[in-house]
């Protein structure tokens, strides 16, 4: 069974205090995992799209990797706006857009 | 970048009723939708995949009767709780691919509706 596992389940960090997001998963097949924000009470908001072990990808103090087992959302210097739940999903090889979603990190960054 | 709007935000209705939510494509053209279900504090589910033109397909253990979909045109799809009961209550998430606003492989999420069953 395809199965997409996120730690931890909350997060508090201090502003300016670095730290990682995990994401774990089993596969029969991967297109590819993407990285999600989604703010309380909103429809997710796309952040990265990684393919293939080894990619890496950055925005602002967002830093996506992948292996060929997990991928990680680092955050650098947080900022309290950066609060919110961080989800991964996992695109399958069913050559279809049906992404399988993590049960998401909620990240509180305070002042 | 593109946009997905769905309609309403929140709605509230006794049991028995029928509730219908709009998720429409702005200034593209999606000829596949997918519907989501979220539980408070849970991750999103996938109910169905929403064809253009066709009948939607279902997730294992999702009912189609009670949940009507329908993809009516290029840029609107509608989801359609029927009977509903306080159990039917969530969040109610839509997504579309662009692949010329976007990039290809990236869907594009709606703001949710937010469904209460009283």
């Amino acid at each position: 069974e395809d199965q997409v596992t996120q730690s931890p389940e909350a997060l508090r960090l201090q502003e300016g205090e670095s730290s990682s997001l995990n994401c774990s998963y089993t596969v029969s097949g991967l297109r590819g995992l993407f990285w999600y924000r989604q703010d309380p009470g909103k429809g997710p908001e796309f952040l990265f799209t990684l393919y293939s072990a080894g990619e890496e990808k950055e925005k602002e103090r967002l830093k996506a990797t992948l292996t060929k087992k997990e991928s990680f959302l680092h955050i650098t210097a947080p900022k309290p706006e950066d609060s919110a739940t961080y989800l991964c999903a996992v695109q399958l090889n069913t050559g279809f857009q049906k992404l399988v979603f993590g049960t998401g990190t909620r990240l509180l960054v305070s002042p | 970048g593109a946009v997905v709007s769905q309609h309403p935000s929140r709605v509230i209705c006794k049991s028995g009723t029928s509730v219908k939510i709009e998720c429409r494509s702005l200034d593209f053209q999606a000829t596949t939708m997918f519907w989501y279900r979220q539980f408070p504090k849970q991750s999103l589910m996938l109910m169905a995949t929403s064809n253009e033109g066709s009948k939607a397909t279902y997730e294992q253990g999702v009912e189609k009767d009670k949940f009507l979909i329908n993809h009516a045109s290029l840029t609107l799809s509608t989801l359609t709780v029927t009977s509903a009961h306080p159990e039917d209550s969530s969040f109610y998430i839509c997504s579309a691919e662009d692949r010329v606003k976007s990039g290809a492989n990236v869907l594009t999420f709606g703001a949710g509706s937010r469904l209460t069953v009283l």
